[in-house]
């Protein structure tokens, strides 16, 4: 069983489109994340939800929204992608808010074209 | 200047080697210290994570933090090629300083030849 899943795991796109990037964790966290890994495999964090609230909340562009159904689920939704948006989104989870221990998922590599 | 600082390498080391990796910060809130490995086009995954100052060993791993000189390391005791892969520290505060935000280095390329 995959403790924190992603889907789709290749988007391919073209600029000006809107795409969404859907996270699934089954380990029973109240904590989920959104990363950014860019082309030189540097990691930085993009949002944080706990139990459903919005926590971390980095400074991205707005055209980035997440959204958390319930604990096991956090969606990405990008609108008008850029060339720049080019990266590999990561979802992790951990069990509580202060994240010393977190689960990643296998990622999305997004090519905008 | 970056708040964590990793020499990205390569490094490439024979099998049996004892590897060495190294991040500094900046940061003198940050109290855990985490390592992850990353496969070629996986996520990241935790190997191990220290509080404050000491080492730590679990298998052929040891953490150590050095909080005096604000420096990190991990061993690899008998390397072998399947630890070939992207290591990537990370810290965080705890207490009032801790903000549930990860900070990352930005990884060091290992590859261990048979």
């Amino acid at each position: 069983d995959t403790a924190v899943s992603q889907t789709p795991k290749y988007l391919v796109t073209q600029m000006g489109n809107d795409k969404s990037i859907k996270c699934e964790q089954n380990l029973g966290h109240d904590t989920m994340y959104w990363y950014k890994q860019d082309s030189k495999k540097f990691l930085k964090i993009m949002f944080s939800y706990n139990n459903k609230e919005l926590i971390i909340n980095e400074t991205v562009p707005n055209r980035f929204s997440p959204k958390s159904p319930d604990k096991a689920h956090l969606n990405l939704h990008i609108n008008s992608l850029e060339l720049g948006d080019s990266a590999v989104y990561f979802c992790a989870s951990s069990q509580d808010r202060w994240g010393y221990e977190q689960y990643f998922g296998p990622g999305t590599r997004l090519t905008v074209t | 200047q970056k708040e964590v600082e990793q020499d990205p390498g390569p490094l490439s080391v024979p099998e049996g080697a004892i590897v060495s990796l190294n991040c500094t910060y900046s940061n003198s809130a940050f109290q855990y210290f985490m390592w992850y490995r990353q496969y070629s086009r996986k996520g990241p995954e935790l190997l191990m994570y220290t509080y404050s100052s000491g080492n730590k060993e679990d298998g052929r791993f040891t953490a150590q933090v050095d909080k005096s000189s604000k420096y990190i390391s991990l061993f690899i005791r008998d390397s072998q090629p399947s630890d070939s892969a992207t290591y990537l520290c990370a810290m965080t505060g705890s207490g009032s300083s801790n903000t549930g935000k990860l900070i990352f280095g930005q990884g060091t390329t290992l590859q261990v030849k048979p």
